[in-house]
């Protein structure tokens, strides 16, 4: 079965410091890779996305990813974290399958920045 | 503004009771979806309407049910709440070949 895996459910880190958040998924065929951000009482905004092309990404508010496709990864960057960068962080994968697409998430992670 | 807008925002119920969540987006996207998010286990999937006039389960589906009204509305009905719903339940939807979802704004629900 398809899966996604996000190794920390949570992160603490002091503002200026960089982040890596990593995910990998579980699915042989063509992907389009996503990070969502979940702010504290919002609901998930679309972060940045892959599809094709240029496997570094650049998102919003400074953030990146890079899609590796022989370590089944999509790894989520900042250089340098912000207070306001306190969110949670969803890894999604949309796969073609029988009837369409389907997207999983993985269980998030939770980055905590302090000022 | 364009979006997905979700109601009620909050609602408690009695074990036993019903209650329909209600979904509706202006971006005349094709695709619509309910999920569950639940501490540590993140968005578990419920129920999906792929156009308007299917639907399909996802994930997680006993307990509900789901009405495509139109291409806008999308429901979610629970027909006998339990404990085990207690969740925050998000309708999304998604443009064919854009991918990537717009999420409402959530319903906290709490079954007592």
């Amino acid at each position: 079965a398809q899966s996604v895996s996000q190794h920390n459910h949570h992160v603490i880190l002091s503002e200026a410091a960089s982040l890596e958040l990593g995910c990998n998924y579980s699915y042989g065929g063509t992907v389009n890779l996503f990070w969502y951000v979940q702010y504290p009482g919002q609901h998930l905004q679309l972060l940045l996305k892959y599809f094709s092309g240029d496997p570094l990404v650049k998102g919003i508010k400074g953030f990146e990813a890079e899609f590796i496709k022989s370590k089944f990864s999509f790894n989520l960057r900042k250089p340098s974290v912000q207070w306001s960068d306190t969110a949670e962080y969803f890894c999604a994968v949309r796969s073609a399958w029988t009837g369409g697409f389907k997207t999983i998430f993985g269980a998030g992670t939770r980055l905590f920045v302090k000022a | 503004n364009a979006g997905v807008t979700q109601t009620p925002k909050f609602q408690v119920l009695k074990t036993g009771q019903s209650m329909t969540l209600q979904c509706a987006q202006d971006m005349n996207h094709n695709s619509m979806y309910w999920y569950r998010q639940d501490p540590g286990m993140g968005l578990r999937l419920i129920y999906y309407s792929a156009s308007e006039g299917t639907t399909d389960k996802g994930e997680v589906p006993n307990g509900y049910n789901v009405s495509r009204l139109n291409k806008r509305e999308f429901s979610l009905r629970l027909e006998s709440a339990a404990p085990s719903q207690t969740s925050v339940y998000f309708c999304a939807s998604s443009a064919p070949t854009a991918g990537s979802y717009t999420f409402g704004s959530g319903t906290r629900l709490t079954v007592v």
